[in-house]
């Protein structure tokens, strides 16, 4: 199935470093959401982003949806121990319900 | 716990059963979807519903797969005759609407042999 590009695909950190992770599309989406998934468990949402040009932050989160709403960027700034896990953004397209997801990011932060 | 819930974690069967999954999402959550995720990849959609109106479905969802919703609460999704390549996590998510957030449950992990 369709899939959005994200990258980049795994990042080693140490702890206390920020970290920034992107995903592009072809197409238009109207709505981004960006997700964290720990092993043999479901995606957690973290941002959603719903107008071109938002910047919006959850602590030491932030993600902004790109003005030509084909991409979206996430920060993490400060990195800690528990901000390990698979990164994935989400895209949501004009008349449809589903998401549109990237392959994710693998984050490894070392103490 | 308010969040989607999902039953059973985990499924093991052999190949040629069948199989059925339950999904219940946040209580006052119309919209109800579905989700494949194999190792390595971004789920990917399979169905939805409003209410209890299947409004789509993926062409990942063969004919060996169906979904209900029979009150507009709880779903169940159940694979006839399972293969070998069915084995994936089966992944939940509801939302209040079009364009509002997808909340996910822990998924369900089936394998099988």
């Amino acid at each position: 199935g369709q899939q959005l590009n994200q990258s980049p695909q795994s990042m080693f950190i140490q702890e206390g470093e920020d970290v920034s992770m992107n995903c592009t599309s072809s197409s238009i989406f109207n709505t981004w959401l960006w997700y964290k998934q720990d092993p043999g468990e479901g995606p957690v949402l973290l941002i959603a982003l719903y107008k071109a040009g938002e910047l919006t932050s959850n602590g030491r989160l932030t993600a902004q949806f790109g003005i030509t709403r084909k991409d979206s960027f996430l920060n993490i700034s400060a990195s800690i121990p528990s901000d390990v896990g698979i990164y994935f953004c989400a895209g949501q397209m004009g008349s449809q319900g589903n998401l549109i997801f990237g392959k994710g990011t693998k984050l490894s932060v070392k103490p | 716990d308010t969040g989607v819930s999902q039953n059973p974690r985990h499924k093991i069967t052999k190949r040629g059963q069948n199989v059925t999954f339950r999904c219940d999402p946040i209580s006052e959550h119309n919209r109800l979807y579905w989700y494949r995720q194999t190792l390595g990849q971004g789920p990917e959609f399979l169905t939805y519903f409003q209410n209890e109106a299947q409004l789509e479905k993926s062409r990942l969802l063969s004919d060996r797969f169906s979904a209900e919703r029979p009150k507009g609460s709880f779903s169940t999704l159940e694979i006839q005759r399972t293969e070998q390549g069915d084995s994936a996590m089966y992944l939940c998510a509801s939302s209040l609407g079009w364009g509002s957030e997808q909340y996910f449950g822990p998924g369900t992990r089936l394998t099988v042999t």
